[in-house]
C-alpha cells in the first residue's frame, strides 16, 4: 500500500530565510510524488512533479524537491521565504502507471511566514 | 484555458437532505476525480469518472455517487446528509487517466446543519 508522511505539521520561517518541508512515501512502486499548495479558501496548485526522470525537480515560485529513493523521501524547499508563501502543502503519491486517479495525500503542513 | 469549476461554492444544508454539486473539467480533460477534505480526515479521495464511467471508488459509503456526462461534466451526490459531511468537496481534472497531473478547481464548501 502506498503512503505519505509529512514530519512536520507546522513550520515557521521568517521572511527571506530558507524553508523545508519534510515528506517521507512508502509505495510497492515507482512512484510518482507530487507537492501542491493550498492558500486559504483557495483550491490546490500543483508547484511540481517527479515522474522518474530528474531526481531533483524544479517547481513554480521557486519551489524545488529531491527524490532520494534510499530514504524514501521528497523534501520540499526554498532557498528564500516569501510572505506569499504561507500556506498548507501537501505531499502526494500517485501509482506510476496513472491507471487510477486515486491521489494519496499526505496531513499537511502549515508553512508560517514571519515577517 | 479557463480551470477547473465548480458550482456552487459554497452550500449549507440540514441533516437528512441530498445535495448535488457540480463540477467542469478543463477544455479537453475527460478524466474527472472527487476529493473530501476535513479537518480531522485530510484529504481523500471519493471517486474518478472518465468516459461517464466510474473507473475508481475510494472508501466512502453508498450514500456518495456520482456520474459524468458526455462533455466530461461531472456531479457528485450526498443522499441522506450527515453532520461529519461537512467538508471542502474538491473535484479534479485530466487529460486522460494515463496522465499522472492533476488540475484541481477552487472547491465547494458544504455545511451541513
Amino acid at each position: 500500500a502506498q503512503s505519505v508522511t509529512q514530519l512536520d505539521s507546522h513550520v515557521s520561517v521568517s521572511e527571506g530565510t530558507p524553508v523545508l518541508l519534510r515528506c517521507n512515501y512508502s509505495s510497492s512502486y515507482s512512484p510518482s510524488l507530487f507537492w501542491y499548495v493550498q492558500h486559504p479558501n483557495k483550491g490546490l496548485q500543483l508547484l511540481l512533479k517527479y515522474t522518474s526522470a530528474a531526481t531533483l525537480v524544479k517547481g513554480i515560485n521557486g519551489f524545488e524537491a529531491e527524490f532520494k529513493k534510499s530514504e524514501t523521501s521528497f523534501h520540499l524547499t526554498k532557498p528564500s521565504a516569501h510572505m506569499s508563501d504561507a500556506a498548507e502543502y501537501f505531499c502526494v503519491v500517485s501509482d506510476l502507471s496513472g491507471n487510477t486517479g486515486k491521489l494519496i495525500f499526505g496531513q499537511g503542513t502549515t508553512l508560517q511566514v514571519k515577517p | 484555458k479557463a480551470g477547473v469549476t465548480q458550482t456552487p461554492r459554497y452550500l449549507i444544508k440540514t441533516r437528512g437532505q441530498q445535495v448535488t454539486l457540480s463540477c467542469s473539467p478543463i477544455s479537453g480533460h475527460r478524466s474527472v476525480s472527487w476529493y473530501q477534505q476535513t479537518p480531522g480526515q485530510g484529504l481523500q479521495f471519493l471517486f474518478e469518472y472518465f468516459s461517464e464511467t466510474q473507473r475508481n471508488k475510494g472508501n466512502f459509503p453508498g450514500r456518495f455517487s456520482g456520474r459524468q456526462f458526455s462533455n466530461s461534466r461531472s456531479e457528485m451526490n450526498v443522499s441522506t446528509l450527515e453532520l461529519g459531511d461537512s467538508a471542502l468537496y474538491l473535484c479534479a481534472s485530466r487529460q486522460v487517466p494515463s496522465y499522472n497531473e492533476q488540475f484541481f478547481g477552487p472547491g465547494t464548501r458544504l455545511t451541513v446543519l
